[in-house]
């Protein structure tokens, strides 16, 4: 049962335009959120994290909205760069432990 | 400051033989969690060791065990492989266990099943 889900496999984006990855998720014990950036043949990197107390944080061009009702966030970047190029998947977490729950991931290509 | 590395990189075993993968993590971390990637289903948690004890369990059948070391090192075995095994392991770690330590991830390491 997938409790994170990330229900845009792909997205295109002109360079200097604005990209928005989504995620939902179904655990309302989930009160720590992240979003992580991978290239091929690479790990994950973490990206912005957010916790449940906050509905917003920026870092740099990198901002993520969290909306704990719909159970939804959001990762916008602004502007987007051709190295934003990558599969970014979200993940979330309950205040139980180490366990942390993954989307199946959203593959972004920034055309330049 | 060396990242999360994993051993071997590239795996190709066959059906119900057994298999070990290894991670060491960033030196001072403690905590070594592994997730199993694969197409269509993301990153699915399999177990985090912390100080040599397994803190939590992902939902994989028993053929999927660990283990860690004093070093912090940790290792993952699969035993009697399946067709479905193949996948993308990797293993993250962080300094302390807790959902707020950020984890940092190894490259991983593609295991194929044939």
């Amino acid at each position: 049962d997938q409790q994170v889900k990330q229900n845009s496999p792909s997205l295109s984006v002109q360079e200097g335009r604005i990209s928005i990855l989504n995620c939902d998720y179904t655990n309302s014990m989930f009160d720590y959120f992240l979003w992580y950036k991978k290239y091929p043949a690479e790990g994950p990197t973490f990206l912005i994290s957010i916790s449940s107390i906050k509905d917003k944080n920026e870092d740099g061009r990198f901002t993520v909205f969290l909306n704990k009702s719909a159970k939804h966030l959001s990762l916008h970047i602004v502007p987007s760069q051709p190295g934003d190029s990558a599969v970014y998947f979200c993940a979330a977490s309950a205040d139980t432990g180490n366990q942390f729950y993954f989307g199946t991931g959203t593959s972004l290509t920034v055309i330049p | 400051k060396a990242g999360v590395t994993q051993t071997p990189r590239y795996l190709i075993k066959t059906r119900g033989q057994q298999v070990t993968l290894s991670c060491s993590p960033i030196s001072g971390h403690r905590s070594v969690s592994w997730y199993q990637q694969t197409p269509g289903q993301g990153l699915q948690f399999l177990f985090e060791y912390f100080s040599e004890t397994q803190r939590n369990k992902g939902n994989f059948p028993g053929r999927f065990s660990g283990r860690q070391f004093s070093n912090s090192r940790s290792e993952m075995n699969v035993s009697t492989l399946e067709l479905g095994d193949s996948a993308l392991y990797l293993c993250a770690s962080s300094r302390a266990s807790g959902n707020y330590n950020e984890q940092f991830f190894g490259p991983g390491t593609r295991l194929t099943v044939l």
